[in-house]
């Protein structure tokens, strides 16, 4: 397997632009997450889906933020308009329910995508 | 809610030595736990996990340990190796599949 693909791996825009990040989940995982890195904050959870349904979405920052997954390979994290300190490293990661795979909750992680807001 | 602490932002060791990272938690009905790796550049990466039912869990040069009375797990590094140099994050998973994570202890081995 490939594991997570996060595309693009860095991305450099201005502020007030429009940002999409891309991922696709490993295969046969129903559990999709978003998570931003930054130094100041450390590994945020920003939200997570299931069955491409959005569960938990209460640690995305501002109505900036948008996520969707149309389906079960593919997700998007938009951010519209861009600010500065929006300038981070954005994690995908999915996982399998429990009772699969190794029978735990474990999330795999993409490489990351490194946005930079100028 | 839950928050994650460590004791120690970074760690150097040499090479050979064991190494150590610790870290707090604060939700003693946390029960669930698990360490990553993350290597520069990349994503965090699985090392082992531990359930609140057991105290201690074996990897392959990494034992896991969890102290429930004062909330307190650790992850020994066996033989530290240059490979081994990255940030180590304790997670500590709340339910419905949110986890949260440590700051994170980088570790530097010294050759």
């Amino acid at each position: 397997d490939a594991g997570v693909i996060q595309s693009p791996r860095h991305e450099v825009t201005e502020m007030g632009q429009e940002v999409t990040l891309r991922c696709k989940p490993i295969s046969g995982h129903d559990y999709l997450f978003w998570y931003r890195q930054t130094m100041m904050r450390g590994l945020e959870l920003l939200i997570y889906f299931n069955n491409n349904v959005p569960i938990d979405d209460s640690g995305m920052p501002e109505d900036r933020f948008s996520a969707k997954m149309p389906n079960a390979s593919f997700s998007t994290l938009k951010i519209q308009p861009s600010e500065p300190r929006d300038s981070a490293v954005y994690f995908c990661a999915s996982s399998a329910p429990s009772g699969t795979l190794k029978g735990t909750d474990t999330q795999y992680f993409g490489p990351g995508t490194r946005l930079t807001v100028l | 809610g839950e928050s994650v602490g460590l004791h120690l932002p970074t760690l150097s060791v040499q090479e050979g030595d064991n190494s150590i990272i610790n870290c707090a938690y604060s939700n003693s009905a946390s029960d669930y736990f698990i360490w990553y790796k993350q290597e520069s550049g990349k994503g965090p990466q699985f090392i082992i996990d531990i359930r609140s039912n057991m105290d201690k869990r074996q990897g392959q040069r990494v034992t896991v340990l969890l102290n429930k009375t004062v909330k307190h797990l650790s992850l020994q590094i066996a033989a530290t190796q240059p490979g081994d140099s990255a940030v180590y994050f304790c997670a500590v998973y709340t339910g419905g599949f949110k986890t949260i994570f440590g700051a994170g202890t980088r570790l530097f081995v010294k050759a």
